[in-house]
């Protein structure tokens, strides 16, 4: 079983939809991050938290430490918010980073 | 702020040549990573450097690939020989210090061996 699990791992919505995407970990972290990745391009990091929900923009990030697990909400989708989304923790025996899987959000206009 | 500097950003070269790449990270990120992404799968771990010194290179293939940070600021990763399998875009993210804070990534050098 993967430290990281992330779903689901592809979603196709249409434009305006309000989207949600899960993490879920197993091991004790100290940081959670959101990512993201569009075609061809580099990651840029959406959020950092360790606690609590952040906003920017369209986009919300909520953890909830006891049940270990993270979700990734964009509001209003557009197509331009097509992109894989990335969850990693800060955590593990030596407290590096451990990486999901991705979720590939496609948005139809 | 400058970003994560990256060179080359497309690399073509024949198996069993040599291939190096560079990363100038952001100034003052004590941190440096590279990760290789093979096409379809996430980023896998390289290397990461705190100032000068290696954290973590439990998955470089060290009979092939080296990675350097003399000065603690800018990096060379660098792969010889090249096999087919190494095709893949090789990321440089830096951060603050460590995991635990924002991360800052490249354009990626993508490499493609024939």
């Amino acid at each position: 079983k993967n430290e990281v699990e992330q779903s689901p791992q592809n979603l196709t919505a249409q434009e305006g939809e309000f989207i949600t995407i899960n993490c879920s970990y197993s091991v004790g972290i100290s940081a959670l991050h959101w990512l993201q990745q569009h075609p061809g391009g580099g990651i840029v990091s959406l959020f950092m938290l360790s606690s609590g929900k952040k906003k920017h923009g369209r986009l919300i990030a909520t953890i909830n430490i006891q049940e270990k697990h993270s979700s990734l909400h964009i509001t209003a989708s557009h197509p331009r918010d097509s992109a894989v989304y990335i969850c990693a923790v800060t955590g593990g025996s030596n407290y590096q980073l451990i990486w999901g899987a991705g979720t590939k959000l496609i948005i139809k206009p | 702020e400058a970003g994560v500097a990256q060179s080359p950003r497309y690399k073509i070269i024949e198996k069993r040549q040599s291939v190096a790449f560079w990363c100038n990270p952001i100034s003052g990120h004590a941190t440096l990573y590279w990760y290789q992404q093979i096409l379809g799968q996430g980023p896998k771990l390289l290397i990461q450097f705190q100032n000068n010194g290696v954290v973590d290179d439990s998955q470089l293939p060290k009979d092939r690939f080296s990675a350097e940070r003399l000065k603690g600021v800018d990096s060379t990763l660098k792969i010889q020989p090249a096999k087919l399998e190494d095709s893949a875009v090789y990321l440089c993210a830096s951060s603050p210090q460590g995991a635990n804070e924002k991360l800052f990534f490249g354009s990626g050098t993508q490499l493609s061996v024939l």
